[in-house]
């Protein structure tokens, strides 16, 4: 059964570095989608992608984030300077129409 | 702004009892409402998956019902077994973008 897949499994970096998390969407999808989830605290919504374009942002989705699908395969997500806050399970998520949802097994993300 | 709040936070159980787990959302504008397992430090297993316009969806022995107009869904689970141990996140969709809104979930524990 096809599935999501995202890469690492876990990073560990220094607050201020840049970092991409990658994910690689099953083959048909349209619609792309992360999400984060602090430890202990609710899964959130951070942006969703369809068309190459973003189609909707949360308000943590700010102008140190950024997406792309650079190559019609793998969707990434960049985190530019990282802060501690950024420390979280971040998941990829995609999908064929907007009504339902595949998640990936999540990248855990120690900002240090 | 769409809440979704889930009671109980934690639920400990013998092995063999039926258990209910609650979700309440604010806003009855939803397209769908998803149910989800979480083990530690997992990603989302989509359980069930209930349309704005079904009352409930059945898999095995779980069993999730939705009523709209009160903002209200139950995830039954039957003959509960240790292998049930886990979070139970619950989340709807809104809009057309695909994003889902989660609860912060409901951590069951079966004992044998």
């Amino acid at each position: 059964e096809p599935e999501v897949t995202q890469t690492p499994s876990h990073q560990v970096t220094q607050m201020g570095q840049e970092v991409i998390l990658r994910c690689v969407p099953i083959s048909n999808h349209l619609y792309f989608y992360w999400y984060r989830q602090i430890l202990g605290q609710k899964v959130e919504f951070l942006v969703s992608f369809y068309n190459n374009e973003i189609s909707e942002k949360s308000e943590i989705f700010d102008d140190q984030f950024s997406v792309e699908r650079p190559d019609g395969s793998n969707f990434t997500l960049k985190i530019r300077s990282t802060k501690l806050e950024d420390s979280a399970m971040y998941f990829c998520a995609s999908s064929f129409d907007p009504y339902t949802q595949y998640f990936g097994p999540g990248t855990r993300l120690t900002v240090l | 702004k769409q809440e979704v709040t889930q009671i109980p936070a934690a639920l400990s159980v013998p092995e063999g009892e039926n258990l209910v787990l609650n979700c309440s959302f604010t806003d009855s504008a939803i397209y769908n409402l998803q149910w989800f397992r979480q083990d530690p430090g997992k990603g989302l297993t989509s359980l069930l998956l209930i349309q704005s316009s079904q009352r409930e969806q059945t898999s095995g022995r779980l069993n999730a019902s939705l009523d709209k107009s009160s903002g209200r869904s139950t995830l039954y689970i039957a003959a509960s077994q240790p292998g049930d141990s886990a979070t139970y996140l619950c989340a709807v969709r809104t809009g057309n973008t695909g994003k889902l809104i989660f609860g912060q979930g409901t951590t069951l524990q079966v004992k044998p």
